[in-house]
């Protein structure tokens, strides 16, 4: 069944980064859009970029764009997420997502399981 | 960014009540809006997509409505297991924004 399974959970100081990686399986690697969106302790939803894994082409949102770098591995169907200078704000939940595009159905419908990211000195 | 804003924040309901959610676009997204529902400890679950289009699996009882800015999810006969939170989602244009989640609580 389609699958994203990601990395561990990460406790990081202040000013270090991290890297989360989100691997497919399932379907094919280079036909569905993953996006990354991480959500604070009983916040909500923050949308933080795409990779096309056909391109592969990245866009990232705007607040985030001089701190994160989504790349990826086609040979092994794994995107990575790399966040440079964490703060405290930045501990959350995050998430991989596949976007769908079909017909019968458009939206995220496979979340990865999450990967919790503390930043705390 | 599209801004999106649901209301309320927090509906205190009973179950087989019908609810009715709200998300508003701060400019048109056409009907290129989605709603997801989260359970405590769960990853979000697709629900609508095209504002009124059911996602795969889910039951009748909910519903959607809307275009252009204003959008609606209704849920009838409300179940104990659709106690949880709500988020629309706009993706008619980057970058994709969510509302900030309506809390279904009994």
């Amino acid at each position: 069944q389609v699958q994203l399974v990601q990395s561990g959970a990460e406790v990081k100081k202040p000013g270090a980064s991290v890297r989360v990686s989100c691997k497919a399986s399932g379907y094919r690697f280079t036909s569905y859009y993953i996006h990354w969106i991480r959500q604070a302790r009983g916040q909500g939803l923050e949308w933080m970029g795409i990779i096309d894994p056909s391109g592969p082409t990245t866009v990232y949102a705007q607040r985030f764009q001089d701190r994160v770098t989504m790349t990826m591995d086609t040979s092994t169907g794994t995107v990575y997420m790399d966040l440079r200078s964490l703060r405290s704000d930045d501990t959350a939940i995050y998430y991989c997502v596949r976007w769908l595009t079909a017909v019968t159905q458009t939206g995220f419908d496979t979340w990865g399981q999450g990967t919790l990211v503390t930043v705390s000195s | 960014e599209i801004v999106m804003t649901q209301s309320p924040d927090t509906l205190s309901v009973s179950p087989r009540e019908r609810v009715t959610l709200s998300c508003r676009a701060g400019q048109s997204v056409s009907n290129n809006l989605a709603w997801y529902q989260q359970k405590p400890g769960q990853v979000p679950r697709l629900l609508l997509f095209g504002a009124s289009s059911r996602a795969t699996g889910v039951p009748v009882r909910f519903s959607g409505s809307g275009s252009g800015t204003d959008f609606t999810l209704t849920i009838n006969n409300l179940q104990s297991e659709d106690f949880a939170v709500y988020f629309c989602q706009q993706y008619n244009a980057w970058p994709y924004t969510f509302g900030q989640g309506t809390n279904l609580e009994i």
